[in-house]
């Protein structure tokens, strides 16, 4: 199975702040990763596919960039909605994986 | 609107089989990936397989053994069996729809999970 590693695990940030998470692929996945946004007793919501596309009805704060084994999920300005969990996925190979969260939290 | 619902037993004994039902409301049935997905209590996300209206199947080779995912495309529904459940597989289990498309550079699908269900909670114990 390809790992999928996510830095860092948990961080604390205010409103207002620009936000990086970083995830490693144990092998090349080229750009077949995706990122999504759980909160609290929800179901995960799509965020980006394929590295850097936008899914619909997300805010434009939100963008994706990587290929081969490092992908990044940028948040350009933090909201108070976006205080959350993050999780990326490789779909380049059976069986889909996820990366271990990173736990966004208001500081 | 595509709307997944999701129903099941929550809880149950070990050994015993587990069981899942999704219906899916609105939109096309047969021009997606059908997803079970689940996450034990308070850790991330482990996806357990899929199938298309065909009846085609991919399934985690981690759970294959015990996993059987199913449809009924006269009902726009789909279910999930895990058999001889034990506490590991305690979790909320989503059902979820997923979508390919074709990387035109590369020739590969391109495949994310746009819509989910709530979840069903799936307790296993004694």
């Amino acid at each position: 199975d390809i790992q999928m590693t996510q830095s860092p695990s948990s961080l604390s940030a205010s409103v207002g702040d620009r936000l990086t998470i970083t995830c490693r692929a144990s092998q090349s996945v080229f750009t077949y990763v995706n990122w999504y946004q759980q909160k609290s007793g929800k179901a995960p919501k799509l965020l980006i596919y394929a590295a850097s596309s936008l899914q619909s009805g997300v805010p434009s704060r939100f963008s994706g960039s990587g290929s081969g084994t490092v992908f990044t999920l940028t948040v350009s300005s933090l909201q108070p909605e976006d205080f959350a969990t993050y999780y990326c996925q490789q779909s380049y190979s059976t069986p889909q994986t996820f990366g271990q969260g990173t736990k966004l939290e208001i500081k | 609107q595509v709307q997944l619902q999701q129903w099941g037993a929550g809880l149950l004994k070990p050994s015993e089989t587990l069981s899942l039902t999704c219906a899916v409301y609105g939109g096309s049935f047969s021009a997606y990936y059908w997803t079970w997905i689940r996450q034990p209590p308070g850790k991330g996300l482990e996806w357990i397989g899929e199938i298309n209206h065909f009846g085609t199947t991919n399934y985690n080779p981690s759970l294959k053994s015990r996993v059987t995912i199913s449809v009924d495309t006269s009902k726009n529904q789909f279910s999930l069996m895990l058999s001889s459940v034990t506490a590991a597989d305690t979790a909320v289990y989503y059902c979820a729809r997923s979508e390919r498309q074709l990387d035109t550079k590369y020739y590969y699908y391109y495949y994310f999970t746009d819509v989910w269900g709530k979840g069903t909670t799936v307790t296993v114990s004694s």
